[in-house]
């Protein structure tokens, strides 16, 4: 089946410090997603990227949809401790059963 | 008013026994989905119903088994609990076909079998 690889498996950064994480795939996307799990809860859905080179961002989080539709990446600009949780990329193809694939996630934690 | 709840949020059973999560969405959503969460924190799709109709049916044991008495709940069974079963275990929803919308989960239950 389809996979994701997603990188990196963890960061220990700075308050401050800007964050870049990225998902590649053997396979072409039409979809991405990007989602924050906080430590005992669900994830939250925070980007939704429909078509290829699409640049979107939701406040100081930026993603973008690879041109190759095999990747994707997610910066985060000027950390702050609440951005401490596991990132989730997940990818999905069109005419299929709607069920996203999962990247493996990037464990983040900020230092004040 | 939570979107997506499940009950109970930890779950600690002993092996042999058969354990129930409930899931309840008051989105209107169409679509419910069960994942496993293991301690490496992958998520694996186990089940989607859609209309309480079973749409998807991972590689998943037969000890496990949905129920989907209205589009607006989706509740897991697991019979004979064992040891590997343990893990967060989380409840989605979504529209129809809206899985590329992403989904809104529920907060998880933590299952501990021993």
């Amino acid at each position: 089946g389809q996979q994701l690889n997603q990188s990196p498996q963890s960061m220990f950064i700075q308050e401050g410090e800007d964050v870049s994480m990225n998902c590649t795939s053997s396979s072409i996307f039409n979809t991405w997603l990007w989602y924050k799990q906080d430590p005992g809860e669900g994830p939250v859905l925070l980007i939704a990227l429909y078509k290829a080179g699409e640049l979107t961002s939701n406040g100081r989080l930026t993603a973008q949809f690879g041109i190759t539709r095999k990747d994707s990446f997610l910066n985060i600009s000027a950390s702050i401790p609440s951005d401490v949780g596991i990132y989730f990329c997940a990818g999905l193809t069109s005419g299929g059963s709607y069920i996203p694939t999962f990247g493996r996630g990037t464990s983040l934690i900020v230092h004040p | 008013d939570t979107a997506v709840s499940q009950t109970p949020k930890y779950l600690v059973t002993q092996m042999g026994n058969d354990k129930s999560i409930k899931c309840e969405q008051n989105l209107g959503h169409d679509t419910m989905y069960w994942y496993k969460q293991d301690s490496k924190k992958f998520l694996k799709i186990m089940f989607s119903y859609n209309n309480k109709e079973l749409i998807i049916n991972e590689t998943v044991p037969n000890r496990f088994s949905p129920k989907s008495p209205d589009k607006a709940h989706l509740n897991l069974h697991i019979n004979s609990l064992e040891l590997g079963d343990s893990a967060v275990y989380f409840c989605a929803s979504s529209r129809s076909g809206g899985g590329d919308y992403g989904y809104t989960f529920g907060s998880g239950t933590r299952l501990t079998v021993v």
